[in-house]
């Protein structure tokens, strides 16, 4: 286990669904990351919070929405998705989000995976 | 165009055989990991060198770095079954804001037969 948990592990929705993924971390780290991966792609950073400030929103679509009400707590919600928003979706944390240079390891969840039909 | 790409993309070897991945990458950075994912599963890491460093090892692994040649390579030395999974490079860099960006590369996925 890394310290980094996430519900659900599994979720099909329609197109019309309004769902939310959960990411929780239990090692004590400021920041926090969503990554989306799909099939022959490389993971593809959507969101990076530190301190519970949005730092990073890499073009992604509004239809996902991203939450962090706490340094440990981390939502993705979703709305109106399409199909090929379907994908393994990952939540890390690292203890900051690398501002003073220094190694930034990421520790990840074990992910959701998401279907849209 | 990605900032770490893997080769081979997949890899299949015997148990007790060396396996060996490599990343390029395209601009400076400050360090480089390597993590590995089992199938569905998050990545779990596995080693960080710094840009400074030429070889790091821990326990059976093995990564070099060469910042001329914007690469490096992992080397498992007696694989086992259980070294089944999908490995990543990731590279870190400055990114806008004094954020530091890290990008992670398409992935080697390594198959060991018993």
């Amino acid at each position: 286990e890394t310290g980094v948990t996430q519900t659900p592990r599994h979720l099909v929705m329609g197109m019309t669904n309004k769902k939310s993924l959960k990411c929780e971390q239990h090692l004590g780290h400021n920041a926090m990351y969503w990554y989306k991966q799909s099939a022959k792609k490389p993971l593809e950073l959507m969101f990076v919070y530190s301190l519970e400030e949005r730092v990073e929103n890499n073009s992604v679509p509004s239809r996902f929405s991203p939450e962090c009400p706490n340094s440990s707590h981390l939502f993705l919600h979703l709305h109106t998705l399409q199909p090929e928003d379907s994908a393994l979706y990952l939540c890390a944390s690292s203890q900051d989000s690398g501002l003073a240079g220094g190694p930034h390891t990421q520790y990840f969840g074990p992910g959701t995976r998401l279907t849209v039909l | 165009s990605q900032q770490g790409e893997e080769d081979p993309q997949a890899l299949s070897i015997q148990e007790g055989e060396n396996a060996t991945m490599n990343c390029s990458y395209k601009t400076s950075i400050n360090n480089l990991q390597w993590y590995r994912q089992n199938s569905g599963r998050g990545l779990v890491h596995l080693i960080l060198i710094r840009s400074n460093e030429r070889e790091k090892h821990s326990g059976r692994l093995r990564v070099t770095l060469d910042t001329s040649k914007k690469s490096s390579s992992l080397l498992i030395t007696a694989s086992r079954a259980a070294d089944t999974a999908s490995y990543f490079c990731a590279t870190d860099a400055e990114g806008s804001g004094g954020y530091q960006k890290v990008t992670f590369g398409t992935g080697t996925k390594l198959q060991v037969i018993p």
